[in-house]
């Protein structure tokens, strides 16, 4: 079956721990996508790849790092100057040009 | 710059009546655009999408959604709620024509509806 996957479903950090999530995708789309989500507030870009070795920031990149080395990875690792973690993390990909995106079950983290 | 509005943040409905989400757009270029459907601590689910084919678009589950473009409006509706649709909705939508440059590709989100639906 293709789809997005996304590991772990928790996460739990320690203050000043750098900690990545997994998104993998096998639905051979050029575009993938990262986006956090909390309460009340939609669904906010980080970092996207429209294709493998490059990618751009979003709208909330600070405190956040991606990688592209394959066309079906895209880790998101939050930093340790990322200050407010807590939320739910979600992956995407697409075949690009603002067409749908599909998303995996997502990350929570969580700050212990 | 594209912008998503969803008119009410909650809206309840009975078992069995219609279902009408609301959600306005602007954009500079002719849009795509998107309804996804989200249980809890799920991901987005796609329900439908408008490419500029046909303006009445049928998706999964029973839901449609037709384009307006004098109205710049994708409203989202069901004829007979079920139990089940109870969930988060969001409307998006996209540049497809890359005039955006770096916006090439990006959805922009609604804030989100959750649909209550009482038995």
């Amino acid at each position: 079956d293709g789809g997005i996957t996304q590991s772990p479903k928790y996460l739990f950090r320690k203050e000043g721990q750098n900690v990545t999530l997994s998104c993998e995708q096998n639905l051979n789309h050029d575009a993938m996508y990262w986006y956090r989500q909390d309460p009340g507030q939609g669904l906010r870009l980080i970092y996207y790849s429209q294709i493998v070795n490059d990618f751009q920031k979003g709208d909330i990149a600070e405190g956040y790092s991606v990688s592209r080395e394959k066309k079906e990875s895209f880790p998101l690792t939050v930093t340790s100057a990322q200050k407010n973690p807590t939320a739910f993390y979600l992956c995407a990909s697409s075949m690009g040009g603002g067409r749908a995106q599909y998303f995996g079950p997502g990350t929570r983290l969580l700050v212990l | 710059a594209q912008s998503v509005t969803q008119l009410g943040s909650h809206v309840s409905v009975s078992e069995g009546a219609l279902v009408l989400l609301r959600c306005n757009y602007s954009s500079s270029v002719p849009p795509y655009l998107f309804w996804y459907v989200q249980y809890p601590n799920q991901g987005l689910q796609l329900l439908l999408k408008y490419t500029s084919a046909a303006t009445l678009v049928k998706g999964i589950n029973g839901f449609e959604a037709e384009f307006k473009k004098s109205e710049t409006s994708f409203h989202l509706t069901k004829p007979s709620a079920h139990m089940s649709d109870a969930a988060e909705y969001f409307c998006a939508v996209s540049d497809r024509s890359g005039a955006g440059g770096t916006s090439y590709g990006k959805l922009t989100f609604g804030q989100g509806t959750i649909l209550t639906v009482h038995p």
